[in-house]
């Protein structure tokens, strides 16, 4: 089983649906969990970090589920703007050793 | 101001060249990263140093050489590297090593090896 895993898409939805994507992880003793997004040949950006049940930032809601080993971001009101691929990240080791473990991200089309 | 440079953008280099890239970072970070990353893959950790001090380092051939003169620059020195050496480099970085802190990105390097 990989460490952190996506459903790898593309998910093409209508300009103002709303989609939501999940991540599995595998060690439950992960600590922090982080939503990148990453358009074409661009670098990672930051998009939500999550430490405890949940963050919302405006269209964007992060959820975790440490029971399930799961995390979940939903984009309401979706935008042109949105189309890129979204990766997961779980920050896990022990003093000295931790690092970013990434999905293999999920691609979102958002058609006009 | 979160912001991570990378030079140079793009590289083309034979497989007997030695070439290196450099990062920057101005946020007072004492964790910085290389991670390469292919065409429709998620970066893959190469190296991570904490405090000037190489950390983890997740095998990386030896024609990979980091190198962290201070707390704010990182460099990745290239020597007989291969074709399937050709990615996209990205060096990162964030405030320490611990769980909860954030880590950001710079552009990338597009290193071709021919």
């Amino acid at each position: 089983r990989k460490e952190v895993e996506q459903d790898p898409g593309p998910f093409n939805v209508p300009e103002g649906a709303t989609v939501a994507f999940n991540c599995t992880y595998s060690n439950s003793a992960s600590q922090s969990f982080f939503w990148y997004r990453q358009d074409c040949r661009k670098e990672p950006k930051l998009l939500m970090s999550v430490y405890s049940s949940g963050n919302e930032d405006g269209r964007f809601t992060a959820q975790l589920n440490r029971a399930s080993q799961y995390i979940s971001l939903l984009i309401r009101d979706s935008k042109l703007s949105d189309s890129a691929t979204y990766l997961c990240v779980v920050n896990e080791g022990t003093s000295g050793t931790y690092k970013y473990i990434f999905g293999t991200g999920t691609r979102l089309k958002v058609l006009a | 101001d979160t912001e991570v440079t990378q030079t140079p953008k793009h590289l083309v280099m034979g497989m007997t060249n030695k070439k290196s890239l450099k990062c920057e970072q101005h946020m007072g970070h004492r964790a910085m990263y290389w991670y390469k990353q292919k065409a429709k893959k998620p970066p893959e950790l190469m190296f991570v140093y904490s405090y000037e001090k190489l950390s983890i380092n997740e095998s990386v051939p030896s024609r990979f050489s980091p190198e962290c003169p201070n707390s704010s620059l990182l460099n990745l020195h290239l020597h007989a590297l291969q074709p399937e050496d050709s990615a996209l480099y990205l060096c990162a970085s964030s405030d320490g090593l611990g769980p909860y802190n954030e880590q950001f990105f710079g552009p990338g390097t597009r290193l071709t090896v021919l």
